[in-house]
């Protein structure tokens, strides 16, 4: 069955840092691009970072460029997210999802999703 | 304010057929294809439609995609109260280099 499970969330003071970690089985993970895509409580989603199959290419949403880095462990199938500078609108429930990277990009697998709270 | 615009809500009766819509640019929807999202209450987003008008397996053919120019559309027919949820359109934005959600839609059926 595929899978992905994140992990590594919880309570973190205003400014300070957090890595989420997303396990990845039941597919070959090397060969498939990964997103984070988080989720205020009550609102929608929001796209955070995208990392390409050898992690060569990285992307990010403009509300997290600069604090925030992608990266990925092909041989430990795990993919993480370094979030640094955290403030209270970076409270949210963070998905990790696989990428189909046909010509659509879409994401076919999604996480349950991690939360993080920021606070004072 | 989300790149793409969908309307905040939509309603109709069990068995009736809603439409909903997803509104972009050149950018983004004009020049990508349209991926689709359903969010049960408490859970993880799920792939609906894929490639504007492609379901994944065990996705029923009551639901469907379409896209034209810079805008696209996601239909539910035979509705059933399982359906009320949040649906969420996607795609690839080139000028951002990033990915673009809609605002959200939440289904309620009445």
């Amino acid at each position: 069955e595929v899978q992905l499970l994140e992990s590594g969330g919880g309570l973190v003071q205003f400014g300070g840092s957090l890595r989420l970690s997303c396990a990845a089985s039941g597919f070959t993970f090397s060969s498939y691009a990964m997103r984070w895509v988080r989720q205020v409580p009550g609102k929608g989603l929001e796209y955070v970072s995208g990392i390409s199959v050898s992690g060569s290419h990285t992307y990010y949403g403009d509300s997290v460029k600069g604090r925030f880095t992608i990266s990925r462990d092909n041989s430990k199938n795990t993919l993480y997210l370094q979030m640094n500078s955290l403030t209270a609108e970076d409270t949210a429930v963070y998905y990790c999802a696989k990428v189909v990277t046909t010509e659509g990009y879409y994401m076919d697998v999604w996480g349950k999703g991690t939360t993080v709270t920021v606070s004072s | 304010q989300s790149v793409l615009t969908q309307p905040p809500s939509v309603s109709a009766a069990p068995g009736q057929k809603v439409t909903i819509s997803c509104s972009g640019s050149s950018s983004n929807i004009g020049n990508n294809y349209v991926s689709w999202y359903q969010q049960l209450p408490g859970t993880a987003p799920k792939l609906l439609i894929y490639e504007n008008n492609e379901r994944p397996s065990g996705i029923p053919d009551r639901i469907s995609g379409s896209k034209s120019g810079t805008s696209a559309t996601l239909g539910i027919t035979g509705l059933q109260t399982g359906d009320e949820a949040d649906y969420y359109c996607g795609t690839w934005d080139n000028s951002l280099s990033a990915w673009v959600f809609g605002g959200g839609t939440r289904l309620t059926v009445l």
